[in-house]
């Protein structure tokens, strides 16, 4: 069974302060991705990340991707109120050999007060 | 160009009782998959349709059961409903050439009394 971990579960932060979110995994994922679930509403996706090392910055937020494609973390800088929301990550596991399903791990619930 | 869409927004049915949800794809949207999100956790994936047949399938009970019809919309079916089927049913939606790309409806709330 593959299992992406997320840390911190619960995070509460003051506007303007950076956050490290961290998903990580024994397994090894084709590709991963980053979604952020607001309360009433499906998960919108942030990024995806394929290479092994691979560094993408969205403005405020960094997703960096493991060399071995296990893990990933999610930096955001001067987080605002309207980061707020579920973070989740979610790897692209193989199945069968050829097509692939989408594990989701366990999520991270921020809270960005003014 | 409408996105996702799912029906109906919230559900509240009995222990015993049977359930079908439904969704419709984001236009040029063929492939279909359904996950489960229990209160505070990551969305746990059922099934897949795409071409009408179920291509994937999680770690799921035969009581989920789903359909694919010909423009592409979904159901999916939960018969004998437990307590612990209470969650909120997401649909999401790509094109076979694209899989990596799911669009996400807003959700089926069920709550199982």
């Amino acid at each position: 069974t593959q299992l992406l971990e997320q840390s911190p579960q619960f995070l509460s932060i003051q506007e303007g302060e950076n956050l490290t979110v961290y998903c990580n995994s024994s397994s090894v994922f084709s590709s991963l991705q980053w979604y952020r679930q607001e309360p009433g509403e499906g998960p919108v996706l942030l990024v995806t990340v394929v290479t092994g090392g691979e560094v993408k910055k969205l403005k405020r937020l960094t997703f960096q991707f493991g060399d071995a494609r296990k893990d990933s973390s999610l930096h955001i800088t001067a987080a605002q109120p309207g980061d707020t929301g579920l973070y989740l990550c979610a790897g692209w596991a193989l199945y069968g050999g050829a097509t692939n399903k989408l594990i989701f791990g366990t999520g991270t619930l921020l809270a960005v007060q003014p | 160009d409408a996105g996702v869409t799912q029906s109906p927004t919230h559900l509240i049915k009995t222990r015993g009782q049977q359930v079908t949800l439904r969704c419709s794809p984001k236009s040029g949207h063929d492939t279909v998959s359904w996950y489960q999100q229990a209160l505070g956790q990551g969305p746990q994936f059922i099934f897949q349709y795409y071409e009408e047949e179920e291509r994937q399938r999680g770690n799921f009970p035969d009581r989920f059961s789903g359909h694919q019809f010909p423009n592409y919309s979904s159901e999916l079916n939960v018969n004998a409903l437990l307590l612990g089927d209470s969650a909120l049913y997401l649909c999401a939606s790509s094109f076979r050439g694209s899989p990596y790309e799911q669009y996400f409806g807003p959700g089926t709330r069920l709550t199982v009394t």
